[in-house]
């Protein structure tokens, strides 16, 4: 079964970091793009980031670029997302998703499937 | 950035209605479009992409159609597990843009 768990969510002061885990099964994870997707409390959905099959290529939304660092380490099959300088408009469920098809040079940017998602709330 | 909006925001329907929910690209994205669906409390599901291909598992009530900037999701017979919430999302361009939302309720 293909699967992604997200975790390392929590409670942070503004200002402060925290790095966000999705662990991936039941597919080749080294073959795919992936995403991170956030959705503030009763909104919708952002596109957050992306990463390439093999690390070295990244994309990042304006209002995280320069913050947020989007890495993956396939022999681990993980992907993570460090936060730093966190606002309280960060505060969103955060999910990890895996791009549609693999072996795609530039990637579809379309997600399927998604994470469960981990909350990151921002607050003094 | 590509601007998505999408009608209504809202729909009240009963079991068996045919419901279409609109989205509108602020320019041209040729056919770079998904449709999600979200359940309270849970994480999107993708239902249609490069707007009129469905995703697999995904019950043939549901279809996609449309090129450009304007494109529609059709759910021709309302079931009970369909009433959540139903995002677009372009894939054309940096950055990758989700619609506001249609809630799909119960009538």
């Amino acid at each position: 079964e293909v699967q992604l768990v997200e975790s390392g969510g929590g409670l942070v002061q503004p200002g402060g970091s925290l790095r966000l885990s999705c662990a991936a099964s039941g597919f080749t994870f080294s073959s795919y793009w992936m995403h991170w997707v956030r959705q503030a409390p009763g909104k919708g959905l952002v596109w957050v980031s992306r990463i390439n099959r093999d690390g070295r290529s990244t994309s990042y939304a304006d209002s995280v670029k320069g913050r947020f660092t989007i890495s993956r380490d396939n022999a681990k099959n993980t992907l993570y997302l460090q936060m730093n300088s966190l606002r309280a408009e960060d505060t969103a469920v955060y999910y990890c998703a895996r791009d549609l098809f693999a072996d795609d040079s530039s990637g579809t940017n379309w997600f399927d499937p998604w994470g469960q998602g981990t909350l990151v709330t921002v607050s003094s | 950035d590509i601007q998505m909006t999408q009608s209504p925001s809202s729909v009240s329907a009963s079991v068996g209605d045919r419901v279409t929910i609109t989205c509108r690209a602020s320019q041209d994205i040729s056919t770079w479009l998904a449709w999600y669906q979200q359940k309270p409390g849970k994480a999107p599901k993708l239902l249609i992409y490069a707007a009129s291909s469905l995703q697999s598992g995904v019950p043939s009530r549901f279809s996609g159609s449309g090129s450009g900037t304007d494109f529609t999701l059709t759910i021709s017979s309302l079931q009970p597990e369909d009433f959540a919430s139903y995002y677009c999302q372009q894939a054309n361009s940096f950055p990758f843009t989700f619609g506001p939302g249609t809630k799909v309720d119960i009538k």
